[in-house]
């Protein structure tokens, strides 16, 4: 079992729905990125929290540390905003930064 | 804020050949510095990571190797490649307790 799991793996919807995006672990942390991965490959980080709810746009990110889970969520979703959401945690005491990957999340939104 | 060019963008190189990618940071100091490599659909695959000037920890056993010759910059090397090199090369930058800020990638064909 990977140590970070991400559902689902493939998410397709219709421009202006709220999209839900999910990230389990199992290791105990210090921080989980969200990122976002375009077409093109370029990424590009999107939070980074420890706890509690972060909010950027249209962009929601919550973390409940107790049961491990953390999810992204879009509001007003928009054609656009199709690419791979990736989840990564750092392990706690882990001071060299390093992140354990989840496999990503692809999401492509139909006008 | 840290900006991080990575170079080149794109690049076709046959199988035994030399690789050199450069990946260079502004804006930060004494930066975490990682190299990634992105198969084609795939998640993303920690190669080298850099906590200092000449201080390199590889993750994958491999024919790649890295450098950090000056606090800013991160090489990418191998002597000769070979078919399963090919992917994408993402160089990311982490100054302490931050989210990660990567390059553009470089996308690597190997023929």
């Amino acid at each position: 079992k990977n140590e970070v799991e991400q559902s689902p793996q493939n998410l397709t919807a219709q421009e202006g729905e709220f999209i839900t995006i999910n990230c389990s672990y199992s290791v105990g942390i210090s921080a989980l990125h969200w990122l976002q991965q375009h077409p093109g490959g370029g990424i590009v980080s999107l939070f980074m929290l420890s706890s509690g709810k972060k909010k950027h746009g249209r962009l929601i990110a919550t973390i409940n540390i107790q049961e491990k889970h953390s999810s992204l969520h879009i509001t007003a979703s928009h054609p656009r905003d199709s690419a791979v959401y990736i989840c990564a945690v750092r392990s706690a005491g882990d001071s060299n930064y390093q992140l354990i990957w989840g496999a990503g999340t692809k999401l492509i939104i139909k006008p | 804020s840290q900006t991080i060019h990575q170079w080149p963008a794109t690049l076709v190189q046959p199988v035994g050949s030399p690789l050199s990618l450069e990946c260079t940071v502004e804006g930060t100091s004494n930066p975490n510095l990682y190299w990634y490599r992105q198969a084609a659909g795939r998640g993303l695959q920690l190669l080298f990571y850099s906590v200092g000037i000449g201080q390199i920890s590889s993750e994958v056993p491999q024919n790649l190797s890295a450098s950090r010759p000056q606090d800013r910059q991160f090489i990418l090397s191998s002597k000769k490649l070979l078919l399963s090199d090919s992917g994408f090369y993402l160089c990311a930058c982490n100054p302490r307790a931050s989210p990660l800020h990567f390059g553009n990638g470089t996308r690597l064909t190997v023929t």
